[in-house]
């Protein structure tokens, strides 16, 4: 079965840390590959996305993901936190094949401490 | 990125009326939309997909009489909530097409059913 595991429920780092939010998905083919940030009572934003090519996608706001086929995982990442980033983010997959169909994981809240 | 607006950000109805979400593409046609539900600190639900010109496919366990979608427009989606109920209170979010598959989200919509 199609599915999105974002294994973190939440995660704290301290403001100028690292952070990797990591993401595994099960699907039949290599599906577009997508992470979105959604701020308290916001819609969702697309911080990047992957769909063919080189495995490492850059994002905006510093943000970047690499895709690993080998591990069925696409990991966000970021090498200095702010505090703004404070936000759920979620990891998405997506097909098109006539039709489009989007899987979205549980999402992972992340807090930045001063 | 691609904008999309949803109207009214924020609406309270008393229970037994109806209530009309208006989703958006401001700079892009999108053929698709997708209409989702959101509980507090939950993922995603997807309700609906609504193409441009014809019905709404539904997914399973979304009334289809008590949320009508009406995809009117190539920028233009809608859903209406009828006789809603204190039940139906939730969090409402829109997304478009655009690209190649990617989503861009509406800011939603907060329904409060008292």
């Amino acid at each position: 079965a199609q599915s999105v595991t974002q294994p973190d429920i939440h995660i704290t780092v301290s403001e100028g840390a690292s952070l990797e939010l990591r993401c595994n998905y099960s699907y039949g083919a290599t599906p577009y590959l997508f992470w979105y940030v959604q701020s308290p009572g916001q819609g969702l934003q697309l911080l990047l996305k992957y769909f063919s090519g080189d495995t490492l996608v850059q994002g905006i706001k510093g943000f970047e993901a690499e895709f690993k086929r080998s591990q069925s995982s696409f990991n966000l990442r970021k090498p200095s936190v702010h505090w703004s980033d404070a936000a759920e983010y979620f990891c998405a997959v997506g097909a098109v094949t006539g039709t489009y169909k989007y899987i979205f994981g549980t999402g992972t809240r992340l807090k930045v401490l001063a | 990125g691609a904008v999309v607006s949803q109207h009214p950000s924020w609406v309270i109805c008393k229970s037994g009326t109806s209530v009309k979400i208006e989703c958006r593409s401001l700079d892009f046609q999108a053929t698709t939309m997708f209409w989702y539900r959101q509980f507090p600190k939950q993922s995603l639900m997807l309700m609906a997909t609504s193409n441009e010109g014809s019905k709404a496919t539904y997914e399973q366990g979304v009334e289809k009489d008590k949320f009508l979608i009406n995809h009117a427009s190539l920028t233009l989606s809608t859903l209406t909530v009828t006789s809603a109920h204190p039940e139906d209170s939730s969090f409402y979010i829109c997304s478009g097409i655009a690209g190649i598959g990617e989503q861009y989200f509406g800011p939603g919509t907060r329904l409060t059913v008292t």
